[in-house]
């Protein structure tokens, strides 16, 4: 069974650079596993960032951006604004029968 | 615009059933594969359940297996949970959402507002 695995927590400064990471028990995080990105801030539901990888919604901001990076799907945050704190969510696609499986979640703080 | 609305939550007993609803609009709903996520309070977000636009193909989370079934009514651009045996661990904010599933590309796009379980004695 597949476990995605993300850091708890990261703090960034406002202006500043910061970059979450998804990894999988299963091995290197790939193209195939179509990787998407979530913010989610307290008593919203989830917010759609990035799907299948690097791909934006129209709404995404040009700030954030996805990639693969050192085997894991990432989601880089270029010049964050205070309302960048939130958590985030990445999530991976299994295809089998456990068709999504979501990662446990970043809490960004900005300050 | 995208509305997906959801209905039916409340309070159950352990072992008790309840049925959740999600209506769609401003989505070729008949095309659009779907999704159960739900999330326990101050916890991460839990796949539960998928089901394809022709309600042909579904997906379970093992957690929900045998007791949770997803359906689909394309005419009323609806989505279903029925949910039975409920558990403790079952409570929880319930989230439909819409799949985007082509070729070269997979996503969770919509997010309806979600609608809150709660399974106690």
């Amino acid at each position: 069974q597949t476990v995605v695995t993300q850091e708890p927590s990261l703090t960034v400064s406002p202006g500043g650079t910061v970059t979450l990471t998804c990894a999988s028990n299963t091995g290197t995080v790939t193209s195939g596993d179509y990787p998407n990105w979530f913010q989610q801030r307290p008593g919203q539901p989830p917010r759609a960032l990035i799907y299948s990888t690097r791909s934006k919604h129209s709404w995404t901001p040009a700030r954030f951006s996805g990639s693969l990076l050192g085997g894991k799907a990432a989601l880089t945050l270029s010049g964050a604004q205070p309302e960048d704190e939130a958590d985030y969510y990445c999530l991976v696609y299994s295809g089998g029968a456990q068709l999504w499986v979501f990662g446990g979640g970043t809490k960004l703080t900005v300050l | 615009e995208v509305q997906l609305l959801e209905s039916g939550g409340g309070l159950v007993q352990p072992g008790g059933s309840l049925r959740l609803s999600c209506a769609a609009s401003g989505i070729t709903f008949s095309s659009s594969a779907m999704s159960w996520v739900r999330q326990a309070p101050g916890k991460g977000l839990d796949w539960v359940s998928s089901i394809s636009g022709s309600g042909a193909s579904t997906y379970y989370a093992d957690s929900v297996k045998g007791r949770f079934t997803i359906s689909r009514d394309n005419s009323k651009s609806t989505l279903y949970l029925q949910m039975n045996d409920l558990r403790d661990e079952d409570s929880g904010v319930y989230y439909c959402a819409k799949d985007d599933l082509t070729g070269s590309s997979r996503g969770i796009s919509y997010w309806g507002q979600g609608t809150l379980v709660t399974v106690s004695s």
